[in-house]
């Protein structure tokens, strides 16, 4: 059963960037559809956006235009997510999924942004 | 964006007592493809979400019998029939009809 691992926790500075992975444990993520999803501490959850399969046309929220690239290396089965520009109310867990109804969701990255 | 309204905020139940969650939502999630894109999750302190039921009334697989999901359209509900002692933690409903997908407030469970 497919699972997704992500990358360890971070801190960066305001204005710095930031590239969390998620790493696919199985050989049918070519045909899963990867979602970015962040919740703020104490928060709800908020989408960010998706890559789909073959890796093209990824889709943005409309809040992170500009601000987010999504990208997905097939070989080794696993998505990226960068956030620039970062400001502290960046401050969040991020969390990869995949398609909804297979329930798979990454352990979540913690992205601290502090001066 | 579709708005995902729920309720209770939070709620107390006594082990073995049932418990139910309501979500709304702004606009039907019912799909033409005559699929209705809600799910439900719970998260527990620390963890990811985990999904119970997607497609607005199935149970994942592993998800415990006792949770159930109905509603259609707008309105929908989770139940729990015998709240057990694991079952604490954040619920949240989520839409994927179309983008963004949103997710509800949250309702925290407790147990007395």
């Amino acid at each position: 059963q497919m699972q997704l691992v992500q990358s360890g926790a971070e801190v960066k500075k305001p204005g710095a960037s930031v590239k969390v992975s998620c790493k696919a444990d199985g050989d049918i993520f070519t045909g899963y559809y990867i979602h970015w999803v962040r919740q703020a501490p104490g928060q709800g959850f908020e989408w960010m956006g998706w890559i789909n399969p073959d890796g093209n046309g990824p889709k943005y929220a409309q809040k992170f235009q500009g601000r987010v690239t999504m990208t997905r290396d097939t070989s080794i089965s696993t998505a990226y997510m960068e956030l620039s520009s970062l400001i502290s109310d960046d401050t969040a867990v991020y969390y990869c999924a995949s398609n909804w109804s297979s329930g798979h969701w990454g352990q979540g990255t913690l992205v601290t942004v502090s001066s | 964006d579709i708005v995902m309204t729920q309720t209770p905020l939070s709620l107390s139940v006594t082990p073995g007592q049932p418990a139910s969650i309501s979500c709304k939502s702004s606009r039907s999630l019912l799909h033409s493809d005559g699929k209705t894109y809600l799910y439900w999750y719970l998260q527990k302190a620390g963890q990811s979400p985990q999904l119970l039921i997607y497609e607005a009334s199935n149970r994942f697989s592993g998800v415990p019998d006792r949770f159930s999901a109905s509603g259609s359209g707008t309105d929908f509900t989770l139940k729990i029939s015998r709240v057990e002692a694991e079952d604490v933690g954040l619920y949240y409903c989520m839409h994927s009809l179309k983008v963004p997908p949103t997710f509800g407030g949250g309702t925290k469970m407790e147990i007395k």
